[in-house]
């Protein structure tokens, strides 16, 4: 079955520095990927659609510049939190789209941020 | 718009049914039922295309109705392993993947 890799799975940062969290599909392209903000016991917040080749389409109310979101080929989605704040930490998690049709979203693992 | 799910928590003896609704104030495209583990990933169930259409995976199956605003899913003959959080989700639009979750249904199944 179709394998979405997430990188890394916990990272800690320091308030004002930047993390970047990557989103690899393993065994098939993903012309389109998606990445979601989680917070603890709720449900997963849409930030951003990322396709291959062309600029993000980001949900209302999500900073593109704060989100940097670069989908640079069709297996490779990176998601970078630029000027890290405490409020940013949160369970990131992307997924992947083989195509479009009758098919499934298959999920990253998630990474959790935490910023001091 | 982010679709309607309840309850928000429900706790089961082991063997015994409960249901989760989700529901829209307009017609979707597709419906997913997925459930999550504490700390984990969301892990697909099902996916749900046509109105009046029903699915299974195990003894979990889920219903979408005619009108394509509301599905259930139906958690039959419960098991440890079922417990976890349940979110559907929506896809409003034709742009496939685009997805809006619930706010998610905790269930608890006990020995």
């Amino acid at each position: 079955g179709a394998v979405v890799s997430q990188h890394p799975s916990r990272v800690i940062c320091k308030s004002g520095t930047s993390v970047k969290i990557e989103c690899r599909s393993l065994d098939f392209q993903a012309t389109t990927m998606f990445w979601y903000r989680q917070f603890p016991k709720q449900s997963l917040m849409l930030m951003a659609t990322s396709n291959e080749g062309s600029k993000a389409t980001y949900e209302q109310g999500v900073e593109k510049d704060k989100f940097l979101i670069n989908h640079a080929s069709l297996t490779l989605s990176t998601l970078t939190v630029t000027s890290a704040h405490p409020e940013d930490s949160s369970f990131y998690i992307c997924s992947a789209t083989q195509s479009s049709g009758a098919n499934v979203l298959t999920f990253g693992a998630g990474s959790r941020l935490t910023v001091l | 718009q982010q679709p309607v799910q309840s309850p928000q928590a429900v706790i089961l003896r082991e063997g015994e049914d409960a249901v989760i609704n989700c529901s829209s104030s307009k017609a979707l495209y597709s419906v997913h039922w997925y459930r999550q583990k504490h700390g984990e990933a969301p892990v697909f169930l099902m996916i749900l295309l046509k109105g009046g259409e029903q699915k299974g995976h195990e003894k979990i199956s889920a219903s979408f109705n005619e009108k394509k605003q509301q599905s259930s899913l139906y958690l039959t003959a419960s098991q440890l392993s079922y417990s976890g959080t349940y979110f559907c989700a929506s896809q409003e639009t034709d742009s496939w993947g685009k997805l809006q979750f619930g706010a998610g249904t905790q269930v608890v199944v006990t020995p």
